[in-house]
């Protein structure tokens, strides 16, 4: 069960602007922990896509964007392409566990 | 370029055992943190074990803690990961992944995966 809730799935029509939450709590980014956002096409392994709570790594573009407010974050995706449907998933660090690396439940982006 | 190359999963029967490696070339093995990550078919992401540059600092998830064992030769530049008492809900693809950054780290690069099964 993961500490990090982001939506199941949330969709958009090429050209629009779509959102995903990744909500925590206080003993994870709450508590100051940066926030980073991965990428997964369908039968592929995962790809840094936003780090630091806004970076991002070269070569991805700045269709994508990253903050953080609070016990929550958030990824952007403005100007929607049929490619970017996949699976996104935020990451962070805990201390109510056995402390270490957490990742959000995941979010399906459709292109409609 | 970095590149990770996991090998060694197969069709386990519950209760057994079996090593997962994962070759790291092009960037310098022995300067970085390393992670192996799973994924079970059909959901996400979940952080298996985490080991220092020089092996000395080693986490393992509550849910694998006391079965597995991350390892690294630097000198071969490969990371390992020995899993025992396997259990059904073992069951996913493992990645091993290079971490960098700030705090936490992130994951900035990533294998293609091995899978391990399970099953009787």
């Amino acid at each position: 069960q993961s500490v990090l809730t982001q939506p199941p799935s949330v969709s958009g029509a090429p050209g629009q602007r779509v959102t995903i939450s990744c909500t925590g709590s206080s003993s994870n980014i709450g508590a100051g922990y940066d926030v980073h956002w991965y990428q997964q096409l369908p039968g592929t392994a995962p790809k840094l896509l936003i780090y630091g709570n806004s970076d991002r790594p070269s070569g991805v573009p700045d269709r994508f964007s990253g903050s953080k407010s609070g016990t929550s974050a958030s990824l952007a995706i403005t100007g929607l392409q049929a490619e970017d449907e996949a699976d996104y998933y935020c990451q962070s660090y805990d201390t109510s566990l056995g402390a270490h690396y957490v990742f959000g439940t995941g979010t399906t982006v459709t292109v409609l | 370029q970095v590149q990770l190359v996991e090998s060694g999963g197969a069709l386990v029967k519950p209760g057994g055992s079996l090593r997962l490696s994962c070759e790291a070339s092009g960037f310098t093995f022995s300067d970085f943190h390393m992670s192996w990550i799973r994924q079970a078919p059909g959901k996400g992401l979940e952080w298996v074990s985490h080991i220092s540059p020089g092996g000395s600092t080693i986490y393992h998830a509550d849910s694998v803690e006391g079965r597995f064992i991350i390892s690294r030769d630097n000198a071969k530049n490969s990371l390992r990961l020995q899993m025992n008492s396997l259990r059904a809900e073992d069951t996913a693809v493992y990645y091993c992944a290079r971490e960098t950054g700030g705090y936490p780290r992130d994951f900035d690069s990533w294998g293609q995966g091995t899978l391990v099964t399970v099953s009787s």
